[in-house]
């Protein structure tokens, strides 16, 4: 079974602090994927990355980076978080369009 | 541009009942494939089903169906015989630039569905 891990399960974070999310899979996938969820919002997509060192943004990447210098390790990094970055961010993991994205369980992340 | 709308923000089904979980999606790729996600309360989003835009027939897994009717764009997901412990958030999802970038998903808002006793 695909194992995606996501190093916190909830993180409480100050206004202008520097965070890290860190997310690890261990199927030697090539795709890796930020998604933050809202409600009444679903999944939208911040960074992914097909590649080592590579990244695409998303659709909402602004207030976010991201790396990936291994291939198992993807991290979405907040420079200075802000209270409207309170949110569930969840890790995927896959191959193809036709496969389905693997999961972590996800990251609730508060700013105050 | 791709999008996917999931009209039922909240659903109630009763035990053992059959329940149908709305999604349309609008795009002008080619290939595309549809996906079924869950939910639950604890977080984890938990794969039920695929659906690829050039398959003939309609997927099915176990209690699930996916109910593809490709010139109304829409991708309905069939629960049959609904359990308690399918109380979930479910999220429909579209795979965008299908060959090109694998793997990028596009999500609707999603549907919360609670099964009564």
């Amino acid at each position: 079974d695909v194992k995606v891990t996501q190093s916190s399960r909830y993180l409480v974070k100050r206004t202008g602090e520097k965070v890290f999310l860190e997310c690890v899979q261990d199927m030697d996938h090539e795709n890796m994927f930020w998604y933050r969820q809202d409600p009444g919002l679903g999944l939208r997509l911040i960074y992914f990355s097909y590649d080592v060192k590579m990244k695409e943004k998303g659709d909402i990447p602004e207030g976010y980076s991201v790396s990936r210098e291994k291939k198992e390790r993807f991290s979405l990094i907040l420079e200075s978080a802000s209270t409207n970055q309170t949110s569930m961010y969840l890790c995927a993991s896959g191959v193809t369009g036709k496969s389905p994205l693997h999961f972590g369980n996800g990251t609730r992340l508060t700013v105050t | 541009a791709q999008k996917i709308t999931q009209t039922q923000p909240g659903m109630f089904v009763q035990e053992k009942e059959a329940v149908t979980l709305d999604c349309t999606y609008d795009t002008s790729d080619p290939s595309y494939g549809l996906f079924w996600y869950k939910q639950p309360s604890s977080g984890e989003m938990i794969f039920l089903i695929y659906q690829g835009s050039y398959d003939q027939q309609n997927a099915t897994e176990g209690r699930y169906s996916l109910n593809f009717q490709k010139a109304r764009k829409s991708a309905n997901l069939v629960i049959s015989a609904s359990q308690l412990g399918d109380s979930a958030m479910y999220f429909c999802a579209m795979s965008r630039e299908f060959y090109n970038q694998g793997g990028k998903l596009i999500f609707g808002q999603g549907t919360e569905l609670s099964v009564k006793p």
